[in-house]
């Protein structure tokens, strides 16, 4: 079993719907990141969150970090073609940074 | 521009074989990775290396061997190809320490491994 659960795992969806995207443990993270991955490309980094509550926006994307640090979500609003791709978490538990996880990731289809 | 460059996108390789896939990172970092994807199971770390001439074990270095010889280069070595190694590999390097601060991994493009 995955120490980081991504929820769902496939997801295909309408340009224009709005969709969110999990990331759950059981264990405390220091920080979590997401990445995105392209069709035949390596991951980008989108963001990262490091304070429970924490909410970022990137454009239409916006990132929670859960106010216990065991979860993070994405939400994504009127999503477009180009949302499309494989939308990994990943971070360092709070007691051990020498180890990082990554989620199993959720890929995201976005239809025009 | 920051940049990560795998040496070959796509190879098909015979069991027993010797494999080498090259990184070569132009942003000074000292910290390198190479990752395995595999779908349903994520990225797993397969070696990493924090300087030259330094390598540890990730979580799945059976089968694998690597090479950090100067800052820029790092190399995964697959010593006899078996076919549980086809697969995706990512080589990643970061500023930080895995888990260090809020470090950022900048990915190469993957080298998609099969092997017959």
């Amino acid at each position: 079993t995955q120490l980081l659960e991504q929820s769902p795992q496939f997801l295909s969806i309408q340009e224009g719907e709005n969709l969110t995207v999990y990331c759950n443990s059981s264990s405390v993270f220091s920080s979590l990141q997401w990445y995105r991955q392209e069709p035949g490309e390596g991951p980008v980094l989108l963001v990262t969150v490091v304070t429970g509550g924490e909410v970022k926006k990137l454009k239409r994307l916006t990132f929670q970090f859960g106010d216990a640090r065991k979860d993070s979500s994405l939400h994504i609003t009127a999503a477009q073609p180009g949302d499309t791709g494989l939308y990994l978490c990943a971070g360092p538990l709070i007691y051990n940074f020498n180890k990082f996880y990554f989620g199993s990731g959720t890929k995201l289809n976005v239809k025009p | 521009d920051v940049k990560v460059t795998q040496s070959s996108r796509y190879l098909v390789k015979r069991t027993g074989e010797k494999v080498f896939l090259e990184c070569v990172q132009d942003m000074d970092h000292e910290n390198m990775f190479w990752y395995r994807q595999d779908p349903g199971l994520g990225l797993r770390l397969i070696y990493f290396s924090y300087d030259v001439k330094m390598k540890e074990k990730g979580d799945i270095p059976e089968g694998y061997s690597v090479s950090r010889e100067k800052k820029e280069r790092f190399s995964l070595i697959l010593e006899s190809a078996s076919t549980n190694q086809t697969s995706m590999y990512l080589c990643a390097s970061s500023l930080s320490r895995l888990g260090r601060g809020t470090g950022e991994l900048f990915f190469g493009e993957g080298s998609r491994l099969t092997v017959l």
